[in-house]
């Protein structure tokens, strides 16, 4: 049972675009969401997270937004750049409880 | 500071070979985890130990053992590989518990062939 499920698979942005994944959740009782970041041949590493008392948490060029009632939450990539081109993961957890739940993945990548 | 480090990077092992792969980290952290990731299928959890002494199954155990030998080290045994286990494995660690930080730090991975 796929407790998370992330979409598009894949994305192509132009330089300079909006970059939008998406994620679902099934576990009302998730209250952690991180996005990680994972460039080739490297491991995950964090990007940005938020917990479901706000409904939108901004650092830099990255936001995620989140829908408690619709039970989504989505990365946006304002202004994409080439070297955002990377595998993101989203992933859920009760907070020290338990382990986190990954989706898929997205491999995004920005042309010129 | 190292964070968490991983051993070996490569290995090709034959079906039915055992192997142990080493995971240490330096961030004095209580939880530590063990993943695999293969293609279009994410990071599956395959053990993780909440603290020191303790170790719980995940998404995926079957055919793997996990030692847990103190608050920094804890490794990943194949006690008879499987082709089906040609995958890439990452190690990761985090502060955890109640109230705790839950970033979880991911060492570099280890890539494991087995023919």
């Amino acid at each position: 049972q796929q407790q998370v499920k992330q979409s598009p698979q894949s994305l192509i942005v132009q330089k300079g675009g909006i970059s939008i994944i998406n994620c679902a959740y099934e576990n009302t009782a998730f209250d952690y969401f991180p996005w990680y970041q994972q460039f080739p041949g490297k491991g995950p590493a964090l990007l940005i997270a938020i917990r479901p008392d706000v409904s939108e948490k901004k650092e830099g060029r990255f936001t995620i937004s989140f829908n408690k009632s619709a039970k989504q939450f989505s990365l946006h990539i304002m202004d994409s750049q080439p070297g955002d081109s990377a595998t993101y993961f989203c992933a859920a957890a009760i907070s020290g409880n338990t382990p986190l739940v990954f989706g898929k993945g997205t491999r995004l990548s920005v042309i010129a | 500071n190292a964070g968490v480090t991983q051993t070996p990077k490569f290995q090709v092992l034959k079906t039915g070979q055992s192997m142990t792969l080493q995971c240490a980290q330096d961030m004095n952290h209580n939880s530590m985890y063990w993943y695999r990731q293969d293609p279009g299928m994410g990071l599956r959890l395959i053990y993780y130990s909440a603290s020191e002494g303790t170790t719980d199954k995940g998404e995926v155990p079957n055919g793997y053992n996990v030692s847990r030998l103190n608050k920094r080290e804890f490794s990943l045994r194949l006690e008879s590989a499987a082709p089906s286990q040609t995958s890439v494995y990452f190690c990761a660690s985090s502060e955890a518990g109640v109230g705790g930080d839950e970033t979880q730090y991911f060492g570099p991975g280890t890539r494991l062939l087995v023919l």
